[in-house]
């Protein structure tokens, strides 16, 4: 049972460079997430989806971009990576909207 | 503005004794309330939630109690083992608003 993987599990990147984060589930979960993690601040969302083909705004999206083509798969881009995006990314789906969140097991990023 | 205060980013405790962890909400419109527990590199998995129509839910060794007026609750193991060494988030949604709002988390150690 793989449940929520998330690929890579490190990145170092460069300021103004891109990347893409990818979530997979394998739980056929209709709703994902992404979020991130700070110190002192908690999980934050940053862009979730509610289906195949959708997405929408979290708390905080700035920066950031998201697709959602293929049901089991959420696809987290950052066109021009800052240093303030250094922080850990969790991914995560539910059955239904409101339900219990399954998280993947994180991918920390720095961006120099 | 963060609606979730975890004012304690640390706690420590002795096997077999109670940990209490709280959690206070600034959002008198949050109706359900979850904590999750998470492992070193891994992701969060949920622990235990209650309604707002309940003051108290009780899950094995875990007990949350919620006190409304004071937008207050806590989170109760007992006793503790070990294994609860972890940290563990307090999060809370707002009706059909489902996306939740994490609190920074609570980093418990559990001494032999």
């Amino acid at each position: 049972n793989a449940g929520v993987t998330q690929t890579p599990k490190f990145r170092v990147l460069k300021t103004g460079q891109s990347m893409t984060l990818l979530c997979a589930q394998d739980m056929n979960h209709e709703y994902m997430y992404w979020y991130r993690q700070d110190p002192g601040m908690g999980l934050r969302l940053i862009h979730y989806s509610v289906g195949e083909g959708t997405t929408a705004k979290g708390e905080v999206p700035d920066g950031y971009n998201v697709s959602r083509l293929k049901k089991q798969n959420f696809l987290l881009g950052l066109e021009s990576a800052a240093p303030s995006q250094t922080s850990v990314y969790f991914c995560a789906s539910s059955y239904s909207w409101g339900g219990e969140l399954f998280f993947g097991e994180g991918s920390r990023l720095t961006v120099l | 503005d963060q609606q979730v205060k975890q004012n304690s980013p640390s706690l420590s405790v002795q096997e077999g004794r109670i940990s209490i962890l709280n959690c206070d909400y600034t959002n008198s419109m949050f109706d359900y309330f979850l904590w999750y527990k998470k492992y070193p590199a891994e992701g969060p998995t949920f622990l235990i939630s209650i309604s707002s129509i309940k003051d108290k839910n009780e899950d094995g060794r875990f007990t949350v109690f919620l006190n409304k007026s004071a937008k207050h609750l806590s989170l109760h193991i007992v006793p503790s083992q070990p294994g609860d060494s972890a940290v563990y988030f307090c999060a809370a949604s707002a009706g059909d608003d489902y996306k939740l709002s994490f609190g920074a988390g609570t980093t418990v150690t559990v001494r032999a």
